[in-house]
């Protein structure tokens, strides 16, 4: 069982939806990721959340809007997405930073078609 | 800048016999080192990290690693697979960013355990 809950795990939309992806931890983590996952490719980070604030947006297209309500939760909020955006999108969290190598852990992932 | 490099894409392994998963970085700073693994749709698992101390690190399932500094490497090693280990296995290395420990991954090996 994975400690980091990812909600839809499967998401078919077209593109000019309007969707939302949602992430929810409670171990007391103060860093929250987005990463996106092709097929047969390693995760590439989205953007990180630290202690609330948006802290790197890895230079994602607006169409990707990211926001943590509480420390808690991640959401990724998805509008007019295009078909090359489908992909596994995976949530994870950390302790924090200060350079001490926390590790990262993730979700089983949304699992995202877009038509 | 940090990288990670996974020489071999795929490994296949009879079912009973050792294995070993390459990796090798480079990192301007000092490095925290991961092990990953990712089934068939799942998110990524840890395996096992490198933050300092012994070289020799054991993980779960039965894997460990070894980081050498001299030759920029952290391999992967299990003395006897399974059929349960066959998998995606992602190396990684952390680095501060944006207040948080942000991953880099390598491109993966598959591992395919043959009966």
């Amino acid at each position: 069982d994975t400690e980091v809950t990812q909600t839809p795990k499967h998401l078919v939309m077209g593109m000019t939806n309007k969707k939302s992806l949602k992430c929810e931890q409670h171990m007391g983590h103060r860093a929250m990721y987005w990463y996106k996952q092709k097929a047969k490719k390693p995760p590439e980070l989205m953007f990180v959340y630290s202690y609330e604030k948006l802290s790197i947006n890895e230079s994602v297209p607006s169409r990707f809007s990211p926001e943590c309500p509480n420390s808690s939760l991640l959401n990724l909020h998805l509008h007019a997405l295009q078909p090359e955006d489908s992909a596994l999108y995976l949530c994870a969290s950390s302790q924090g930073g200060q350079g001490k190598g926390s590790p990262l852990h993730f979700g089983n992932g949304t699992r995202l078609t877009v038509t | 800048a940090q990288s990670v490099t996974q020489l071999d894409s795929q490994v296949p392994v009879f079912e009973e016999a050792p294995v070993e998963l390459r990796c090798n970085y480079s990192s301007s700073v000092s490095v925290y080192l991961f092990w990953y693994v990712q089934y068939p749709n799942q998110g990524l698992q840890l395996l096992l990290k490198y933050l300092s101390g012994s070289t020799l690190v054991k993980g779960i399932n039965g894997f460990e690693a070894e980081f050498n500094k001299s030759q920029t490497s952290f391999h992967l090693r299990k003395p006897s697979v399974h059929i349960s280990d066959t998998a995606e296995y992602f190396c990684a290395v952390s680095a501060l960013r944006g207040g948080a420990d942000g991953l880099t991954f390598g491109k993966g090996t598959h591992l395919i355990i043959q009966p």
